[in-house]
């Protein structure tokens, strides 16, 4: 069965420092698509990024960055000089191809950033 | 563009009434999927709809749910009667489907439940 494990249940750091957020997977498939959204405190869930498994190039956005690597099964995402607006809960998501015709995500169960002042 | 729209945003009931939550998709948008955030199980799918039709309803906890599609812009989703189980965030989301897989899910602002 497909799997996203988020080991870091809740980080906490200081603005301007760097925190990375891991996210491992499980999958049978040979094509598959990774996503990263993020939920602040006010509770709606907000895209970030789309990934395929054919595409293992690094991603860069501004402070965000993700690191791909199909060996270790992980999608990590790095947030650059943080600050106190980054703090949120990070999901993690594998696209599910276990039902037929299904595009039904498999999510992890996040982290929580604290980015304290 | 507006986004996923769902409404109400916020629902007090109690426990055996029905609960009606409902949700407009993006337009354009022929995916729709309706998902329960709850603190013991996460983030789980309740069911997806591919142009109005219902393609995978396996998360549908038991009878006393259902959705419905009527037409592109508008879906439905019926709690009754409802249970203080069935209190949680509940998610519309919707995603072009032009013949790729693993298209983006973009997600509404969620409706929070609670049934006393």
């Amino acid at each position: 069965a497909q799997k996203v494990t988020q080991a870091q249940t809740e980080i906490s750091v200081v603005e301007k420092e760097d925190v990375t957020l891991d996210c491992v997977y499980e999958t049978r498939d040979t094509t598959y698509y990774l996503f990263w959204y993020k939920q602040p405190p006010s509770g709606e869930l907000v895209f970030l990024i789309r990934r395929n498994s054919f595409d293992e190039q690094n991603e860069i956005s501004g402070r965000y960055s993700w690191n791909f690597q199909k060996s270790t099964s992980s999608f990590n995402f790095t947030i650059t000089a943080s600050q106190v607006v980054d703090s949120a809960v990070y999901f993690c998501a594998l696209r599910d191809r276990t039902q037929g015709g299904s595009e039904k995500l498999v999510f992890g169960k996040g982290t929580k950033l604290t980015v304290n002042p | 563009d507006a986004g996923v729209i769902q409404s109400p945003r916020h629902e007090v009931t109690e426990m055996g009434q029905e609960v009606t939550l409902r949700c407009k998709p993006i337009s354009g948008h022929n995916s729709l999927f309706w998902y329960r955030q709850t603190m013991m199980r996460g983030l789980e799918l309740l069911i997806y709809f591919n142009n109005n039709v219902p393609i995978d309803d396996s998360g549908m906890p038991e009878d006393r749910f259902s959705a419905k599609m009527p037409n592109a812009s508008f879906s439905t989703l019926k709690i009754q009667p409802s249970e203080p189980r069935d209190s949680a965030v509940y998610f519309c989301a919707s995603s072009p489907t032009r013949g790729r897989p693993g298209e983006t899910q973009y997600f509404g602002p969620g409706t929070r439940l609670l049934v006393l």
